[in-house]
């Protein structure tokens, strides 16, 4: 069956330094993955999308990569701040599929 | 905030009421999600809405039921709950990109939380 796993449920960093999400998936073929954070407590936001035929994706200190051989993206955040203490969603649609299958997410806390 | 709004925001029921829920977004999209939240498990697709016809139905069980008079509105109807039916309940809606490939960029309302005595 098809199966996202994001990589521990708590992740701990300094101020300043990169954070480094990783999204693996199985038994898909995805035409593109996104990623969305959430707040306690409210919605997801969407953050950003990459496609199938694109290794990388940048917006701003957020840059997402997506390896379609090892079937995993990678999420970075470039000099972290507290604000950007959130969980993280990965998700993926099945070809042919309008709805998305979102991982369990990785709880990021920023230390100051 | 993301144009999309869900009310009411907290609910308290017992088993044996009946309630619903209501999502309406200001987007202009033409697709309209459910989904339920608990507690440290991903999110869980209920049902899809294109263009108000369910084209989704994610094995729900009929104690839910939805309703979508419209593209803009979508309900969810709630009677005989169980107390592990409790968790965050959120819409979401995207726009289908005629003659691009479809991203399913999701936007989320803030959610209902639900609770079942």
């Amino acid at each position: 069956s098809q199966k996202i796993e994001q990589n521990s449920e708590a992740l701990n960093i300094q101020e300043g330094k990169t954070a480094t999400l990783t999204c693996n998936y199985t038994n898909y073929s995805p035409a593109y993955l996104q990623w969305y954070r959430q707040d306690p407590g409210r919605g997801p936001v969407f953050l950003l999308l990459i496609r199938e035929n694109e290794k990388e994706k940048r917006k701003e200190r957020l840059k997402v990569t997506f390896d379609t051989t090892l079937k995993q993206s990678l999420f970075h955040i470039t000099a972290s701040q507290p604000a950007d203490s959130a969980t993280y969603l990965c998700a993926l649609s099945a070809p042919g599929r309008r709805a998305l299958t979102f991982g369990s997410g990785t709880r990021l806390q920023v230390q100051p | 905030e993301t144009g999309v709004t869900q009310t009411p925001r907290h609910l308290v029921m017992g088993m044996t009421n009946k309630k619903s829920l209501k999502c309406e977004q200001h987007l202009g999209h033409n697709a309209m999600y459910w989904y339920k939240q608990s507690a440290k498990k991903p999110l869980e697709l209920m049902f899809v809405y294109n263009f108000k016809e369910q084209t989704e139905n994610n094995s729900v069980p009929s104690r839910f039921s939805p309703e979508c008079p419209n593209s803009s509105h979508l309900f969810l109807h709630l009677h005989t709950l169980q107390p592990e039916d409790s968790a965050l309940y959120l819409c979401a809606s995207s726009q289908d990109t005629s003659g691009e490939t479809i991203t399913d960029t999701q936007y989320f309302g803030p959610g209902t939380r639900l609770t079942v005595l």
